[in-house]
């Protein structure tokens, strides 16, 4: 089974850093690629696409807006779970929002997709002054 | 850069259909190819219903379905049900860009 497990709420002061961290687990590690993105969504607001990783080929790609304020990584653990991490930086309260990472793309014998067909549970940030 | 226009709301009653369009703005139409559409119920995460266009992934009701044509992608709900009642959201993967854009989004209302 897929699954995206998100760490914890984070409340934050304005002008801090934030670090949101997506564990992957189950049969996506067993394609031979496959992209996690970030996408936000702020109270009352649509999506909102940050960036995404190809952990396994080191590909990272950022939404023109984020360019300069965020990081995107990933720590290969054991065979059984990799560890997806946004660092966003210069919080201001416009970050307020819930951060999830999805699964968005997949690679195998049998061909592949793009689509964000599994999700995290989603992580609230709250910036404050 | 290629953004993605929805229609802000739209309602039906029981038992009839809707469409939700998706339009790209920007020209972009060799990078609006890999068209998804997302389910939002409130304080939840988004659901995949379609990919690639007009797929249904595997326990998606057949009752959504999706095409494009064009520079507008289109999501028709037959059969409507008050479960129905959620935002949606198209998106696309912008290969040439790498990177995803998403629609500002349609909320659906049930009468």
């Amino acid at each position: 089974q897929d699954q995206l497990v998100q760490s914890g709420a984070e409340v934050k002061k304005s002008g801090s850093s934030v670090r949101v961290s997506c564990k992957v687990s189950g049969d996506t590690l067993t394609f031979s690629s496959y992209g996690i993105s970030w996408v936000r969504q702020a109270p009352g607001q649509g999506l909102e696409w940050m960036g995404r990783i190809v952990p396994v080929l080191g590909i990272i790609h950022y939404a023109q807006n984020f360019e300069g304020r965020v990081t995107i990584s990933s720590d290969s653990g054991d065979n059984s779970a990799t560890t997806v991490h946004l660092d966003l930086r210069s919080l201001r309260s416009k970050d307020t929002a819930v951060y999830y990472c999805a699964r968005d793309e997949v690679r195998g014998q049998r061909g592949g997709y793009y689509a964000m067909d599994v999700w995290g549970q989603g992580t609230t940030v709250s910036v404050s002054s | 850069q290629s953004r993605l226009t929805q229609d802000a709301s739209v309602s039906g009653s029981p038992g009839q259909s809707i469409t939700i369009s998706c339009t790209e703005t920007s020209g972009d139409l060799g990078g609006f190819y890999h068209v998804s559409w997302y389910q939002q119920h409130p304080g939840k995460a988004p659901k995949l219903i379609i990919f690639d266009v007009s797929n249904r992934p595997s326990g998606v009701s057949p009752r959504f379905s999706a095409s494009k044509s064009g520079n507008t992608a289109s999501l028709t709900v037959s059969g409507l049900q008050a479960e129905d009642e959620a935002y949606y959201f198209c998106s696309s993967y912008m290969r040439g860009s790498n990177l995803w854009v998403f629609g500002g989004g349609t909320k659906l209302t049930v009468l």
